[in-house]
């Protein structure tokens, strides 16, 4: 069975820090797709970022980067410079396997609160 | 430039009664899945379709019927609503194979509370 967990429910982060959300994820099968999410207050939800499990380097967008370790099946994920507007719910996801059949799992999200 | 729609964005139900919540999506996507959100538990799968006329349960699939008759179309049905299904629902698709990551569009939410 997969699953993924975020452990931190909750994080203050000073702004222009560096900030690195946790996840960890479990699935046998080699395949797989892992993603991340933000949900600010209003709402909707925001595609981050994306890694594959063959991907041979770890993924980045714009301030956003994902730290990839196998090994250990986590995929964390680091904003730098954090500013006020990414106070936000943040969830990570995976699809395990690329069938057409796959189904997507969410973690139970972080908070993240960016201090001035 | 739609995307996914959903509709109603807020509903208010009876214990008892039933009701439909509409997802449509115009971009030719052949996965499309319906979560719910409550507070703390994050976003869990109630169930997801790869195609028209093949749907799957999820992790939360009781209480829920979907149907998928067509690509476009993706209705959550509760045919006896209880308190415990008072929740945010998210619809979302994504398009499969080739250079697609997967990665799901979502519509915007439909609050549901139930008395």
């Amino acid at each position: 069975a997969q699953k993924i967990t975020q452990t931190q429910p909750g994080m203050f982060v000073q702004e222009k820090e560096a900030v690195t959300l946790d996840c960890t994820y479990d699935t046998s099968d080699p395949s797989y797709g892992l993603f991340w999410y933000k949900q600010p207050s209003s709402g909707e939800m925001i595609f981050l970022i994306y890694q594959g499990s063959y991907d041979q380097q770890n993924a980045t967008e714009g301030r956003y980067s994902l730290n990839f370790q196998k090994a250990r099946k986590s995929a964390n994920l680091v904003i730098s410079a954090s500013q006020l507007g990414d106070s936000a719910m943040y969830f990570c996801a995976m699809r395990a396997g690329y069938s057409s059949a796959s189904k997507i799992i969410f973690g139970s999200g972080t908070r993240l609160s960016i201090r001035p | 430039n739609a995307g996914v729609t959903q509709t109603p964005k807020f509903q208010v139900l009876k214990t008892g009664q039933s009701m439909t919540l509409q997802c449509a999506q115009d971009m030719n996507h052949e996965y499309m899945s319906w979560y719910r959100q409550d507070p703390g538990m994050g976003l869990r799968l109630i169930h997801y379709s790869v195609g028209a006329g093949i749907t799957d349960q999820g992790e939360v699939p009781n209480g829920y019927n979907v149907s998928r008759s067509t690509t476009e179309d993706f209705p959550l049905r509760l045919l006896s609503a209880a308190p415990s299904q008072t929740s945010v629902y998210f619809c979302a698709s994504t398009a499969r194979g080739g250079m697609n990551t997967g990665e799901l569009f979502f519509g915007e939410g439909s609050r549901l509370t139930v008395l």
